[in-house]
């Protein structure tokens, strides 16, 4: 059974950078990519981005400039960060592996998600 | 950016009911199209994939059916646990976008 594990600092200020870490538990970690995504409270979910264990990435054009995921392979883990954050990024945040349903034909979707790590941004 | 739009937002129902919730995409998006229910406090739940495959341990009253830019998810029978909110979710191509939900409650 997939297990998905996070953690990481749950409040910061104004300018600070988020920083948090996923970590996979049973499965295969190499043949997936891994997602970040956010739900602000009481609204809808925002894709973030992914990475694969090659360090390959994909980045929500609006978060680009700002967000940076990397993998370690040798622990199956895989992080997130943020920089500048304000209070807009107050966000229960949620890692996620994609799944291929047809492989090889896109059919992309999350199969397995963390349980969230609620960040606050406040001065 | 492909918009997502569900409809509706939210809605009132019985157990027992028939419920449809429709998700439309700014795009065709093939069968690109995901839902997954989330019941609060918790994470997103894996319902149906590539419009119409429904994940395994679904209950088989979830159905989903669509293609192209207008998708519906259908639960045929609403039982207690099915009060929850509902996301569609495009994955034809990044950023991955997901609609605004639609939060299904008792009436």
């Amino acid at each position: 059974q997939v297990q998905l594990q996070q953690w990481g600092a749950g409040l910061l200020k104004p300018s600070e950078t988020l920083s948090l870490t996923c970590a996979v538990y049973g499965g295969s970690f190499s043949n997936y990519y891994w997602s970040w995504i956010r739900q602000p409270p009481g609204r809808g979910l925002e894709w973030i981005g992914e990475i694969n264990h090659s360090g390959s990435t994909n980045y929500n054009p609006s978060l680009k400039s700002r967000v940076t995921i990397s993998v370690d392979t040798s622990k199956n883990q895989f992080s997130l960060k943020l920089s500048s954050v304000t209070a807009s990024d107050t966000a229960v945040y949620y890692c996620a592996r994609v799944f291929d349903l047809y492989s090889g034909y896109d059919y992309f979707y999350f199969d397995y998600w963390g349980h969230g790590t609620l960040v606050t941004v406040s001065s | 950016d492909i918009q997502m739009t569900q409809s509706p937002s939210s809605l009132s129902a019985s157990v027992g009911d028939r419920v449809t919730i429709t998700c439309r995409a700014s795009q065709s998006i093939s069968s690109y199209l995901n839902w997954y229910q989330q019941k609060k406090g918790k994470a997103p739940k894996s319902l149906i994939s590539a419009a119409s495959n429904v994940q395994s341990g679904v209950p088989s009253r979830f159905s989903g059916s669509g293609s192209g830019t207008e998708f519906t998810l259908t639960i045929s029978s609403l039982q207690p646990e099915d009060f929850a909110t509902y996301y569609c979710q495009q994955s034809y191509n990044t950023p991955y976008t997901f609609g605004q939900g639609t939060k299904l409650e008792i009436k």
